[in-house]
């Protein structure tokens, strides 16, 4: 089955600098691709998504850039804020059946 | 606007008692409703999901049960807990495979 790769367990990054991370999938089936934010304590708030017919998508500070070739994908967060801070997941879906499948998560801490 | 409320809110339980966790999602028919686990801190898991009314698939056993009595309704139960069975319990539920499911606000369960 698929499986997600969440690189990075723990990123920390300066207010204001940018902060990426890297995911990858195994299925080439995949074609939707959710990032969710979850803050200390509370659930999972979905912020943007990426589907398979398109390589780059934008919204605000939040940039999500697909590589289907190298079966990749990544999460831009610009001009970093303390409130950025959180865990983030990444995941995959396949159109065929209904499934999503969620990276390990990505512990990311801006330091004012 | 689709709407998804779990209940309780958080438990505290004792080794061997029973369990019933619920989820009800409103604004979608026919949704496709998840079940996760996350230990403190931890990784998500899923444990079960469901396309329809009755039928619910499991991903990992971990001595609970699932069942899907209406459609917007999703219950998560077991007959004796185990202090494993600790952890916050994530339903999620959206309606195509394309589409980011949307948490609920999650049960903080406490086994002793």
């Amino acid at each position: 089955g698929e499986k997600v790769e969440q690189h990075e367990s723990t990123l920390s990054v300066r207010e204001g600098d940018s902060a990426v991370i890297n995911c990858t999938y195994t299925d080439t089936a995949s074609s939707y691709f959710p990032w969710y934010k979850q803050e200390a304590g509370k659930s999972l708030h979905f912020v943007i998504d990426i589907r398979s017919n398109v390589d780059r998508k934008q919204s605000q500070r939040l940039i999500v850039l697909l590589d289907k070739k190298a079966k990749r994908f990544s999460l831009h967060i610009t001009a970093t804020q303390p409130e950025d801070s959180a865990i983030y997941f990444c995941a995959a879906s396949i159109n065929s059946n209904n499934r999503i499948f969620f990276g390990d998560g990505t512990q990311l801490v801006v330091k004012p | 606007a689709q709407t998804i409320h779990q209940w309780p809110v958080a438990e505290i339980k004792a080794v061997g008692s029973p369990l019933s966790l619920g989820c009800t999602i409103k604004g979608k028919s026919s949704p496709n409703l998840y079940w996760y686990w996350q230990a403190t801190g931890g990784t998500l898991q899923q444990l079960f999901y469901s396309i329809t009314v009755g039928q619910v698939e499991s991903v990992v056993q971990l001595n609970l049960s699932a069942s899907r009595p209406k459609d917007d309704q999703f219950i998560l139960s077991t007959e004796k807990l185990l202090l494993s069975h600790s952890g916050f319990y994530l339903c999620a539920g959206g309606q195509y495979n394309n589409q980011a499911p949307l948490f609920g606000e999650g049960t903080r369960l406490s086994v002793l």
